[in-house]
């Protein structure tokens, strides 16, 4: 129940193509969702984050798209470029664990110039 | 605004043998947060601070790991003895707060155990 799932572990997209991330988790208590991105050799650092009261949350390429009832989110990259190679990780988290992380698996996505 | 520091950046060592990582979070912020990320794997959480007491360790082996946040700024992880599947990149993170709140990460300490 603290899982979270995520599908592809790995994505090679050429430039200017869309990439899609999914995740899932079991646990309705979740009421936070942040993706990270990583890059080699440095830590996790925020790229955007969405709460359930919402189906859909856009900052510039990047976008979640959020399935409530599914229990299900996704990281959607538009007109994705060689900068974006890197990892990304969904997470999870809920109040009454005091907002800690539960991580996916990671997916490691590589641009094509 | 400088970022979370960690030091060292890499550490080798044999199994058996104790080693301590540092962690100076960004000024302010609350709330301090000790990962494990071992390779190929998402960061688990070991253990959350805010200010200098313990919010949640549940996940950290406290039969050889040890974390400490005096003065609630700077923080040390420790592990004595080390085995072979803490080989494993140690990332430290702070927050201004506990709560749905950005999480900035440090570089990580990338230890070996052999």
């Amino acid at each position: 129940q603290q899982q979270v799932k995520q599908s592809p572990q790995s994505l090679i997209v050429q430039k200017g193509g869309i990439s899609i991330i999914n995740c899932a988790y079991e646990n309705t208590a979740f009421d936070y969702f942040p993706w990270y991105q990583q890059f080699p050799g440095k830590g996790p650092a925020l790229l955007i984050a969405i709460r359930p009261d919402v189906s859909e949350k856009k900052e510039g390429r990047f976008t979640i798209s959020f399935n409530k009832s599914a229990k299900q989110f996704s990281l959607h990259i538009m007109d994705s470029q060689p900068g974006d190679s890197a990892t990304y990780f969904c997470a999870a988290s809920r109040m009454d664990s005091s907002y800690k992380l539960i991580f996916g698996s990671g997916t490691r996505l590589l641009v094509r110039p | 605004e400088a970022g979370v520091a960690q030091s060292p950046r890499y550490k080798i060592i044999e199994k058996r043998q104790s080693v301590a990582f540092w962690c100076n979070p960004i000024s302010g912020h609350a709330t301090l947060y000790w990962y494990q990320q071992i390779l190929g794997q998402g960061p688990k959480l070991l253990i959350q601070f805010q200010n200098n007491g313990v919010v949640d360790d549940s996940q950290l082996p406290k039969d050889r790991f040890s974390a400490e946040r005096l003065k609630g700024v700077d923080s040390t992880l420790k592990i004595q003895p080390a085995k072979l599947e803490d080989s494993a990149v140690y990332l430290c993170a702070s927050s201004v707060a506990g709560g749905p709140y950005e999480q900035f990460f440090g570089p990580g300490t990338r230890l070996t155990v052999l």
